[in-house]
């Protein structure tokens, strides 16, 4: 079947603008995990939500991040006023439940902010 | 939050070797384990669970030592294909319900 999609693949937009990065978790999987990973580091987690709500937002890094997650499916990570170091590769997850359900990534996307 | 700790490497290891690598986690409550793999600039990738009594799948095999908390990945025979970042991961210990260990590199030597 379909596994995790996201859009866009890559995403380069001028410092203080901002994005939206969008996941599509694999049909049926209730949990949705967001995390970004920097050039050559570990995964760092943002966010996750359980069906639509997200009860533990203490990942996300600054205020100027915020997720939703709709119809407990399509979710999207907005960043406002991106900074330089917000640049990484943001990847989404999903699972069947929440822990310790082996989650399924999707491609990611690679954003450059300059 | 509790951690999982791993070696980063890298691992050079000629083709056709046998290569174990350990991962250590902190939190006791912590029921299921994974190991993912991580090709370089791609998602990580489920490659296979741990389960208490220690399982295998084909060239690859996985243990668990509750006592001593720590997980290991045994791969022979290995293969060019199988350089890649290693990812450990316990569940428990954040929000996300699984932690991540940062990777063990392993690199492949024809």
């Amino acid at each position: 079947g379909a596994g995790v999609s996201q859009s866009p693949s890559n995403k380069v937009t001028e410092k203080g603008k901002d994005v939206e990065l969008r996941c599509d978790p694999i049909s049926g999987h209730t949990a949705l995990y967001w995390y970004r990973q920097s050039l050559g580091q570990g995964l760092e987690f943002l966010i996750y939500f359980q069906g639509n709500s997200a009860p533990d937002k203490s990942g996300l890094p600054s205020d100027r991040f915020s997720a939703e997650r709709t119809g407990g499916s399509v979710s999207t990570l907005t960043i406002q006023r991106t900074q330089q170091e917000d640049s990484a590769v943001y990847l989404c997850a999903s699972s069947l439940y929440r822990s310790p359900y082996e989650q399924y990534f999707g491609p990611g996307t690679r954003l450059t902010v300059t | 939050r509790k951690e999982v700790e791993q070696d980063p490497g890298p691992f050079n290891v000629p083709e056709g070797a046998t290569v174990a690598f350990n991962c250590t986690y902190s939190n006791s409550a912590s029921q299921s384990f994974f190991w993912y793999r991580q090709d370089c600039r791609k998602e990580p990738k489920l490659l296979m669970s741990v389960y208490s009594s220690g399982n295998e799948d084909g060239r690859f095999t996985a243990q668990l030592n509750r006592a001593s908390q720590y997980i290991s990945l045994l791969i022979r025979d290995s293969k060019l294909s199988d350089s890649a970042t290693y990812l450990c991961v316990a569940s428990g210990g954040g929000a996300d319900g699984l932690t991540f260990g940062k990777g063990t590199h392993l690199i492949i030597q024809p």
